[in-house]
C-alpha cells in the first residue's frame, strides 16, 4: 500500500492565483481529512468527509473548497490564494472517524507559499 | 487559548538519556488523547491512542500516561536514540470529530 499520498511537494502561488493540493488514499478508508500546520501551532482542521460524497467544514474552512466524488481521492482547492494561506498542509484519513479508536494516517504533506 | 498545551516546547537530551512531555488539555468530554511523532518535512505518525478509562499505553520505549481527572497526559521515552529527534503532538478528541492538536514539542537527542 502506498498509504497517503499527496501532490504537489511544494507550490508557490502568487495572491489571486487558484489550485488544488491532490490527496489519495489506497486503504480504503471513509474518513478522510485536510489541515493545515502553522508554525508555533497546532494543526487545525480545514475540511473533512465521512464518505464519498459527503463533506463537512473544520474550524478554518474560509477560502478552501472540498469534494470526495470517490472513496480514494479527497482534493483540496484554493480558490483565490492569499499569503495568509502560506502553510503547509496535511491530508489524512482513517477507516471510520477518529472518535473512534481508530489510527489516522498522514500524508507527507505540501508546502505551500503565497507570494 | 488553545485547548491542549504540550511543555516543555522544546527540549535537548544526550542519546540513552530518558526524558518526559507533558500535555494538558481542557477539552471536555473527551473521547481519546493521541500522541504523534513527527519527523521534520513529515507527516506525523501515531503512537499511541488512549481512551478515558486507560491509565497507560505503552508502544515500545514509549510509554503515555493519562489522568482524566486532572487533565493531564505524559510521554515518556526511556532509553532516548538520535532516531527519536522529532516533533511530539498531543492529540485529544472531543465527541464531535473535534480534534484539537497541542502545538508540539521539538525533542532533539544529541550524542
Amino acid at each position: 500500500n502506498a498509504g497517503v499520498t499527496q501532490t504537489p511537494k511544494f507550490q508557490v502561488l502568487k495572491t489571486g492565483q487558484s489550485m488544488t493540493l491532490q490527496c489519495a488514499q489506497d486503504m480504503n478508508h471513509e474518513y478522510m481529512s485536510w489541515y493545515r500546520q502553522d508554525p508555533g501551532m497546532g494543526l487545525r482542521l480545514i475540511h473533512y468527509s465521512v464518505g464519498a460524497g459527503i463533506t463537512d467544514q473544520g474550524e478554518v474552512p474560509n477560502g478552501y473548497n472540498v469534494s470526495r466524488s470517490t472513496t480514494e481521492d479527497f482534493p483540496l482547492r484554493l480558490l483565490s490564494a492569499a499569503p495568509s494561506q502560506t502553510s503547509v498542509y496535511f491530508c489524512a484519513s482513517s477507516y471510520s472517524q477518529p472518535r473512534i479508536e481508530n489510527e489516522q494516517y498522514f500524508g507527507p504533506g505540501t508546502r505551500l507559499t503565497v507570494t | 487559548k488553545n485547548q491542549v498545551e504540550q511543555s516543555p516546547q522544546s527540549l535537548i537530551i544526550l542519546e540513552g538519556k530518558n526524558c518526559t512531555l507533558q500535555c494538558n488539555y481542557t477539552v471536555s468530554p473527551f473521547s481519546n488523547l493521541r500522541w504523534y511523532k513527527q519527523d521534520t518535512g513529515r507527516g506525523p505518525v501515531s503512537l499511541t491512542i488512549m481512551t478515558f478509562s486507560e491509565n497507560t499505553k505503552s508502544n515500545g520505549r514509549y510509554t503515555a500516561t493519562l489522568d482524566a481527572d486532572t487533565k493531564q497526559s505524559s510521554l515518556h521515552i526511556t532509553a532516548s536514540q538520535l532516531s527519536d529527534s522529532a516533533s511530539y503532538i498531543c492529540v485529544v478528541l472531543g465527541t464531535h470529530n473535534d480534534m484539537r492538536f497541542g502545538a508540539g514539542t521539538r525533542l532533539t537527542v544529541k550524542p
